[in-house]
């Protein structure tokens, strides 16, 4: 099955600095690659996502990129802020496979003031 | 629109007793899904259903048993709980496949 790995487990940052998280993943048909944000005490939320057909995808301070060919994909965020503290998670998934979805671990961010 | 909504949000349980946690979403979605989370082991996915009346199961589905007899609630039970079910459960739910999820905030349950 597929398997998405995702570096680095935690970040630190100073506000206004940039944010670079990276995935992989193994399985070529997998073609959504979504972003999730998770602050504390709630559930994962959509910030961003990239398709297969799209190398890059970019919403203000958030972008996403995508190698198919490296099978890899990373989130960044510019100008970062202290909101932006949070626990982010990568996945990938393809549409045959009932939507089923791979997580990454897990990024913890903290942005300092 | 409330999206997706998990009941309850917190329980304890001892070892060996039972219990149902419920998901309801008013998105008129097709899938949904029950993920467990633990500390440094992102989401992992119990079972899940595409659409009323079907479930199959995911990456950890033993101890767990799931119902979708309507098309927006999800139901996922624990038939004898166990201290390694303590966890974070998630529910989410999309439209069809590769479009986004949308989950609810947890249940979180200590079984003792």
């Amino acid at each position: 099955g597929e398997n998405v790995e995702q570096h680095p487990s935690t970040l630190s940052v100073q506000e206004g600095d940039s944010a670079v998280i990276k995935c992989t993943y193994s399985d070529s048909a997998s073609n959504y690659f979504p972003w999730y944000k998770q602050e504390l005490g709630k559930g994962p939320q959509l910030i961003i996502d990239i398709r297969s057909n799209v190398g890059e995808k970019k919403d203000q301070r958030i972008a996403v990129t995508l190698n198919k060919t490296a099978k890899h994909f990373s989130l960044h965020i510019t100008e970062t802020q202290p909101e932006d503290s949070a626990v982010y998670f990568c996945a990938a998934s393809y549409n045959t496979n009932a939507g089923k979805s791979t997580f990454g671990d897990g990024t913890t961010l903290t942005v300092k003031p | 629109n409330a999206g997706v909504t998990q009941t309850p949000k917190f329980r304890v349980l001892k070892t060996g007793q039972s219990m149902t946690l419920l998901c309801a979403q008013d998105m008129n979605h097709e899938y949904m899904y029950w993920y467990r989370q633990d500390p440094g082991m992102g989401l992992r996915l119990i079972h899940y259903s595409v659409g009323e009346g079907t479930t199959a199961k995911g990456e950890v589905p033993d101890g767990y048993n799931v119902s979708r007899l309507k098309k927006q609630n999800f139901l996922l039970g624990l038939e004898s709980a166990a201290p390694s079910q303590t966890s974070v459960y998630f529910c989410a739910s999309r439209l069809r496949g590769n479009q986004p999820q949308h989950f609810g905030d947890g249940t979180r349950l200590s079984i003792l």
